[in-house]
């Protein structure tokens, strides 16, 4: 079964200060492995699609990069509007060609 | 752009009620999901559509049902309601042979069941 573990749950930044999350996975062949951001009471919004190890992919202050393990979204000199939870997720060849399987997040928070 | 439409945007309902929420997806897009987001949750699979046949099936109960139109818009039917249905429902949508089959979330549905 495909699994999916985010690390920190929770980061208060500084505006300003920059930092990175993390995004450790289990999958028995990855098709592909998203980022998305969700603000309270949203629908997850689409950040970035990565396939393969070594991967990397930016817009704007956001950064994500892949390894076999795990991915990382680096986060560069974070606005108070970037606070949101950022949901890891990850498509798996095995089984179900369809579901998506999140972590459970980390909810981020800019400070002014 | 267009994304995905979903109505009601808030729902409330007694136990035992039936609901039935919509989901519109992204024009030309074929593949149709859903999932339950409880407070604090991550979002959970419940089923998927593509061309309007069930592709796969997650942690639904029996109780819910969901089905695609011909035109691609996606019906999911929840009967006997239990207090524990009250969670944000999710539709996405994707199209299918995009080779990342990238999913595009809905606004969502809140049902607070009392």
């Amino acid at each position: 079964e495909d699994q999916v573990t985010q690390s920190p749950e929770a980061l208060r930044l500084q505006e300003g200060e920059s930092s990175s999350l993390n995004c450790s996975y289990t999958v028995s062949g990855l098709r592909g492995l998203f980022w998305y951001r969700q603000d309270p009471g949203k629908g997850p919004e689409f950040l970035f699609t990565l396939y393969s190890a070594g991967e990397e992919k930016e817009k704007e202050r956001l950064k994500a990069t892949l390894t076999k393990k795990e991915s990382f979204l680096h986060i560069t000199a974070p606005k108070p509007e970037d606070s949101a939870t950022y949901l890891c997720a990850v498509l798996g060849s095995g089984g179900s060609n369809y579901k998506l399987t999140f972590g459970k997040g980390t909810l981020l928070t800019v400070n002014p | 752009a267009a994304g995905v439409i979903q109505s009601p945007r808030h729902l409330i309902k007694e136990k035992r009620e039936t609901a039935t929420l919509k989901c519109y997806p992204i024009p030309r897009h074929d593949t149709v999901y859903w999932y339950q987001q409880g407070p604090g949750q991550d979002p959970q699979f419940l089923i998927s559509f593509y061309e309007k046949m069930q592709s796969d099936k997650g942690s639904i109960p029996d109780r819910f049902s969901a089905q695609q139109f011909s035109d691609y818009h996606s019906e999911l039917n929840m009967s006997s309601l239990e207090l524990g249905d009250s969670a944000l429902y999710f539709c996405a949508s994707s199209l299918a042979g995009e080779q990342y089959n990238e999913q595009f979330f809905g606004p969502g549905t809140r049902l607070t069941v009392l």
